[in-house]
């Protein structure tokens, strides 16, 4: 079985620059996560949808953050215009519809705003 | 070698030692916990789940227990070896409705060193 696939795994920025992140779940899995991890810290949810629907959205600075998840499958999520703060790790994961259901990560892209 | 996660968010132990990471989770309306082993440059990996009617649950040289009185949360790790040198975390499911899948919580997570 394939896993949650993310690109680019590494990328780096100027400040007040734009970026996007693509992920492509684990076929099957109606729930989507984004999570921002910052160096030293566990990660933190920033958006999940279930579907192509938002279910929690609270934690994300929808001033500048944004994401979709058209046709229920891959998803973007874009950040414009980006601050240094912005520096973290943003992990994707996927699970099966449902509650207390396990959720698979991908790999990560590590995102350097300078 | 024992750990307890915020406190002490490094745990050194000697090869083929028990280990045992510590976490104290936020809220007792928490249903569902996960541990997660994540190795540098890599995403969270699943190691074990369990459920709150649950109190220990067993994997392959791994335990999870579950104080659900005093809301803390263990990893025993059986003869540890080398390759269980990364970071864990504890997660919790917060989510309230049933469409609403695993909302994750995360710990700070802690840096298990194993030394041959």
């Amino acid at each position: 079985e394939a896993g949650v696939a993310q690109s680019p795994r590494y990328k780096i920025i100027e400040k007040r620059q734009s970026v996007a992140f693509w992920c492509n779940p684990i076929s099957g899995h109606a729930t989507l996560y984004w999570y921002q991890q910052i160096l030293g810290q566990g990660p933190k949810l920033l958006i999940q949808f279930q579907n192509n629907g938002v279910v929690d959205d609270s934690q994300l600075p929808k001033d500048r953050f944004s994401a979709e998840r058209l046709k229920g499958v891959d998803s973007t999520l874009k950040i414009q215009p980006a601050k240094l703060e912005d520096s973290a790790v943003y992990l994707c994961a996927s699970s099966l519809y449902g509650r207390n259901t396990e959720a698979f990560f991908g790999q990560g892209t590590r995102l350097t705003v300078v | 070698g024992e750990s307890v996660g915020l406190h002490l968010p490094t745990l050194s132990v000697q090869e083929g030692d028990n280990s045992i990471i510590n976490c104290a989770y936020s809220n007792s309306a928490s249903d569902y916990f996960i541990w997660y082993k994540q190795e540098s440059g890599k995403g969270p990996q699943f190691i074990i789940d369990i459920r709150s009617n649950m109190d220990k649950r067993q994997g392959q040289r791994v335990t999870v227990l579950l104080n659900k009185t005093v809301k803390h949360l263990s990893l025993q790790i059986a003869a540890t070896q080398p390759g269980d040198s990364a970071v864990y975390f504890c997660a919790e499911n917060m989510g309230a409705k049933e469409t609403s899948g695993s909302r994750l919580t995360f710990g700070e997570g802690t840096q298990l060193t194993v030394n041959p």
